[in-house]
């Protein structure tokens, strides 16, 4: 596709529901980064993929969340046990390699609104 | 660790007026430092960076930033602005030693008054 792609657009669950996000970055790019956007706040960083491999998951809140990205393109923000807490926009970014050399292009976001 | 402060939450100026976004920054290493501009409805788009060389950096839509090591601030420039520049803006830092993440500021929402 053209730009980074996210589905759902937008996700209402249960508290205590288990939710999967989903992101396909630009075709060709190896790095791959998933943000969380509360109402008010600037993105704040969750986790980093090069490749196939999380290179640094240090933002991840706790253990109820996860996300792979097993053959190196689709990635899967996984939550289980949703709070209330979690309610927010999730936002994904690609890049072709690292930050620094090159622009990252966000997706337009999903936003989880845990009732 | 990095951190970012955007001193102003809201800014609302008028059609054609000059405006500057005030950005600074703190962190123990150098940074690679940006400006993401976010629509409404849309998702973030860069709309310049700072990676090295001149402190002057050019960006899309006539905006300009300038890179102060000595105060820490990139802060954001356009002479002129336009309706079609209301949006929301986040100044933005990375570190230059292998952390590949962006730390972002709380976030300024410009409006434009005609």
């Amino acid at each position: 596709g053209a730009g980074v792609s996210q589905t759902p657009s937008n996700k209402v669950t249960e508290k205590g529901k288990y939710v999967e996000l989903r992101c396909d970055p630009i075709s060709g790019h190896t790095a791959l980064y998933w943000y969380r956007q509360s109402l008010g706040q600037g993105p704040e960083f969750l986790i980093y993929f090069q490749g196939t491999g999380a290179a640094d998951d240090s933002g991840l809140p706790n253990d109820r969340f996860f996300a792979v990205r097993p053959e190196g393109s689709v990635s899967t923000l996984k939550i289980q046990r949703t709070e209330r807490g979690d309610s927010a926009v999730y936002l994904c970014a690609s890049s072709l390699i690292a930050l620094g050399d090159t622009e990252a292009f966000f997706g337009q976001g999903t936003r989880l609104t845990v009732v | 660790a990095q951190s970012v402060t955007q001193l102003d939450s809201q800014v609302p100026v008028f059609e054609e007026a000059p405006v500057e976004l005030r950005c600074n920054y703190s962190s123990s290493v150098s940074v690679y430092l940006f400006w993401y501009v976010q629509y409404p409805n849309q998702g973030l788009q860069l709309l310049l960076k700072y990676l090295s060389g001149s402190t002057l950096v050019k960006g899309i839509n006539g905006f300009e930033a300038e890179f102060n090591k000595s105060q820490t601030s990139f802060h954001l420039r356009k002479p002129s602005v336009h309706i079609s520049d209301t949006a929301e803006y986040f100044c933005a830092v990375s570190d230059m030693e292998g952390a590949q993440k962006l730390v972002f500021g709380q976030g300024t929402r410009l409006t434009i008054n005609p």
